[in-house]
């Protein structure tokens, strides 16, 4: 039992490039999350879906896009990434409005 | 607009006292509150939940309590130890509308255990 799997662990892009954040979950639940972390701001959410087929904006989604792709996997895009987010991505699920279980984090450099 | 404040910011203690984390909201409407522990470089690590409709939760030496009324919350520890050290952070879930699952996180407070 894994939890929630996050890939890849490490990322440096240069800006203009674009990059998809993989997320897995393997304990069933319907909601799943995407934040970004950064000194000083606390942790804050992107996108978020409630359940497979559906997705919301969270509360920072510009320049970012989601796909849940099935009840396991959400992924998260930089189209064109920029300095901005240079963070710390977090996933994280949950069965509907209960205890939201993390991922390991990608930490992203955008140069 | 929810807003979590966390207090204080950094904890500094000599092992085996016990210790007590504080968490604010402004908006007393929530469904949950979780604390979480975070290690340097590493993910977040649920300690414990607590409902709306709960006064407090334990786990091992760890005690959360919660008054919705007043928008407060504590996380206790219990004769603290060096490995307890991390940064803590309290996290609540609005009740309802189109926050369906938001958590919106305090600043965290570092804390120190040393031997």
């Amino acid at each position: 039992n894994a939890g929630v799997t996050q890939t890849p662990k490490f990322q440096v892009l240069k800006t203009g490039q674009s990059m998809t954040l993989q997320c897995a979950q393997d304990m069933n639940h319907n909601s799943m999350y995407w934040y970004r972390q950064d000194p000083g701001m606390g942790l804050r959410l992107i996108y978020y879906s409630a359940s497979e087929g559906t997705t919301d904006k969270g509360e920072v989604p510009n320049g970012y896009n989601v796909s849940r792709l099935n009840k396991r996997e959400f992924s998260l895009r930089l189209e064109s990434a920029a300095p901005s987010q240079t963070s710390v991505y977090f996933c994280a699920s949950s069965e509907a409005r209960y205890e939201q279980f993390f991922g390991p984090g990608t930490r992203l450099t955008v140069l | 607009k929810q807003e979590v404040t966390q207090i204080p910011a950094a904890l500094s203690v000599p092992e085996g006292e016990n210790l007590v984390l504080n968490c604010s909201f402004t908006d007393s409407a929530i469904y949950n509150l979780q604390w979480f522990r975070q290690d340097p470089g590493k993910g977040l690590t649920s300690l414990l939940l607590i409902q709306s409709s709960q006064r407090e939760q334990t786990s091992g030496r760890l005690n959360a309590s919660l008054d919705k009324s007043s928008g407060r919350s504590t996380l206790y520890i219990a004769a603290s130890q060096p490995g307890d050290s991390a940064t803590y952070l309290c996290a609540v879930k609005d009740g309802g509308g189109t926050s369906y699952g938001k958590l919106t996180f305090g600043q965290g407070t570092i804390l120190t255990v040393h031997p």
